[in-house]
């Protein structure tokens, strides 16, 4: 059930460990950013959004920090777990109501 | 809430064949997207929807795809012939409609075109 392809950098990282996923943006005009996980055969699942006017948003062990500056994003998983095996995209969108932009994606892979 | 539901979930069909896929967005969304997911492009945006009118299709590869959107709670994607290319999965989202509001995935269909 792939669904995304071999050549994504990938993260591994030990069980407990914290992650540090990182994207770059494209446009500096881009207001608001979402960060999705997509398992094996599934579509991807919302994970947590910022806007534009933050630079850090925290949810449930997940940690999202925006640096406008450089046009970075980055995803931080606290005490990762093998659930959180998956393929990570960032998402940026500008203009108000339009479609999200996609990044490339980043595969984490957990070592129990 | 079911979430956003596609069918089918796998579809193998020979070259030339017309390919349907479906799409039952959350209900009280007002926008649906069809995006395109392969290992070479990632996740492509094909074509949107705002309150059931095609916004954008910039994004549909040729002629042969064509997308409809006849009510609130249903899309088709018709390949029509289809090719060995069109080979991926195909994934169906919804939204609210606001401004910056998260897109909502179904699980996608698996095209595979012989």
């Amino acid at each position: 059930g792939e669904s995304v392809g071999l050549h994504l950098p990938t993260l591994s990282v030990q069980e407990g460990d914290n992650s540090i996923i990182n994207c770059a943006y494209s446009n500096s005009a881009s207001d608001y950013f979402i960060w999705y996980k997509q398992e094996s055969g599934k579509g991807p699942q919302f994970i947590i959004d910022i806007r534009s006017n933050m630079d850090k948003r925290q949810g449930q062990r997940v940690t999202v920090l925006l640096n406008k500056t450089v046009k970075h994003l980055s995803l931080q998983i606290a005490a990762t777990q093998p659930g959180d095996s998956a393929v990570y995209f960032c998402a940026e969108n500008f203009s108000g109501n339009t479609p999200l932009v996609f990044g490339k994606g980043t595969r984490l892979s957990v070592i129990a | 809430d079911a979430g956003v539901i596609q069918s089918p979930r796998h579809e193998v069909t020979e070259m030339g064949q017309e390919v349907t896929l479906r799409c039952k967005p959350i209900s009280g969304h007002n926008s649906l997207f069809w995006y395109r997911q392969t290992m070479m492009r990632g996740l492509e945006l094909l074509i949107y929807f705002n309150n059931n009118v095609p916004i954008d299709d910039s994004g549909m590869p040729e002629d042969r795809f064509s997308a409809k959107m006849p009510n609130a709670s249903f899309s088709t994607l018709k390949i029509q012939p289809s090719e060995p290319r069109d080979s991926a999965v195909y994934f169906c989202a919804s939204s609210p409609g606001q401004v910056n509001s998260p897109l909502h995935f179904g699980n996608g269909t698996r095209l595979t075109v012989t």
